[in-house]
């Protein structure tokens, strides 16, 4: 079955490390997301890349990084100078016809900071 | 920029009662788009409205695009307990059918049994 994989489901980050969370969707789609989810706070958009070798900044994107080197795949990296890492992190992608048919969201990374 | 207005906030209700809640903008939106976050998981699509004063149906899960474009309503006719969760409005930005999606703040339900 088609989809999007996320892992690990769960994640435990030292201060000043820094740690890739992993992204990948078999549903040959050119869109990829990565949403960052804090309590009450609803999806707020970290880094989108809409092609191969090609990324934007979200929303959030301060003390975050991504690659996109395959259709298939979309790591995101948190660092060291992101100041509040702890949150749930959501990986989503969808076809070139555009965001008005929805997104296909993967069943997200929980990262906490000991 | 784009907001996305969602109420209420959080709805604690009784298994069999009916629920509603909406999301508003002071935008235009050509397409609003439903979702359920099963705690834990990600947001799984519900209902997608294309057209204003669609009604759109599924099972016991009720949309509707307001006539103004700025707005949207969601219902659930005779709620159960695998109800909960966190329900999100969501529109492509700039009110189009490209861009990214923005996304409300959410609605989380509960119920009790």
């Amino acid at each position: 079955d088609g989809g999007i994989t996320q892992s690990p489901k769960y994640l435990f980050r030292k201060e000043g490390q820094n740690v890739t969370l992993s992204c990948e969707q078999n549903l040959n789609h050119d869109a990829m997301y990565w949403y960052r989810q804090d309590p009450g706070q609803g999806l707020r958009l970290i880094y989108y890349s809409q092609i191969v070798n090609d990324f934007q900044k979200g929303d959030i994107a301060e003390g975050y990084s991504v690659s996109r080197e395959k259709k298939e795949s979309f790591p995101l990296t948190v660092t060291s100078a992101q100041k509040n890492p702890t949150a749930f992190y959501l990986c989503a992608s969808t076809p070139t016809s555009g965001a008005a048919y929805g997104y296909t969201f993967g069943s997200g990374t929980r990262l906490t900071v000991v | 920029g784009q907001q996305l207005n969602q109420s209420p906030q959080s709805m604690f209700i009784q298994e069999g009662e009916d629920v509603s809640m909406n999301c508003t903008s002071s935008s235009i939106f050509n397409t609003w788009l439903w979702y359920k976050q099963d705690p834990g998981e990600g947001p799984v699509l519900l209902i997608a409205l294309y057209k204003a004063g669609e009604l759109t149906s599924n099972g016991r899960l009720t949309a509707q695009f307001g006539i103004t474009r700025k707005d949207s309503f969601l219902n659930i006719s005779a709620s159960i307990p695998s109800d909960v969760g966190i329900y999100f409005c969501a529109g492509p930005t700039y009110g189009g059918s490209q861009g990214n999606l923005i996304f409300g703040k959410g609605t989380k339900l509960s119920v009790k049994p």
